[in-house]
């Protein structure tokens, strides 16, 4: 069975630090694999997504994850943290094409001043 | 412009009444889904339909129920059963078929609160 596991509920950084949120996944065949990013009180907004193209993938805001099948990862970076950038983070996957996504706990991104 | 309706924004309700939560869209997507968000849980799947007439049960179906007897339309009811209905939902839609990954979108959710 499929399976997310995101490391950190929550991570605090500076503005202008780098920002990464681990994420792990478990699938049995190739993943396909997403960061979504939720406001408090509003839904989700996909960031970017991983369908087996290439493996450095570029996402709105300034997020990029890089897919890692040998560590089965997928981590979200962006290099300079905006105050903009605080809210929950969610890795999800999806073994097929028309299956549902299954989510990760979330971590929340706070950004200190 | 297209997109997903969920209403209402926030709904409260006495413990033991049924409630059901509206959703719509009008992206012209064949499929739709039904999350449940409670703080640190992240989502997880109630039910999803991937054609009218037609829908399936996800990690938590119990205690809720759905109907799909139109695209557009996909609405949850949270029954007497479910035993702690407190929690955020949201409503997703994709399309279906080939042509690489069909990704969700994500209406902006219902907040229930039962008293």
């Amino acid at each position: 069975a499929q399976s997310v596991t995101q490391l950190g509920s929550h991570v605090s950084v500076s503005e202008g630090a780098l920002v990464l949120l681990r994420c792990n996944y478990s699938s049995s065949v190739p993943p396909y694999l997403f960061w979504y990013v939720q406001y408090p009180n509003q839904g989700l907004q996909l960031l970017l997504k991983y369908t087996s193209a290439a493996t450095l993938v570029k996402g709105i805001n300034g997020f990029e994850a890089e897919f890692k099948k040998s560590e089965t990862s997928f981590h979200l970076t962006k290099p300079s943290a905006h105050m903009s950038d605080a809210a929950e983070y969610f890795c999800a996957v999806s073994e097929g094409r028309n299956t549902p996504l299954v989510f990760g706990k979330g971590t929340r991104l706070s950004v200190i001043a | 412009d297209g997109g997903i309706t969920q209403s209402p924004k926030y709904l409260f309700r006495k413990e033991g009444q049924n409630v059901t939560l509206s959703c719509e869209q009008n992206l012209n997507h064949d499929a739709m889904y039904w999350y449940r968000q409670d703080p640190g849980q992240g989502l997880r799947l109630i039910y999803y339909s991937q054609i009218v007439n037609d829908f399936q049960k996800g990690d938590i179906a119990e205690g809720y129920s759905v109907s799909r007897e139109k695209k557009e339309s996909f609405p949850l009811t949270v029954t007497s059963a479910q035993k702690n209905p407190t929690a955020f939902y949201l409503c997703a839609s994709s399309r279906t078929g080939t042509g690489g990954y069909n990704e969700q979108f994500f209406g902006p959710g219902t907040r229930l609160t039962v008293l």
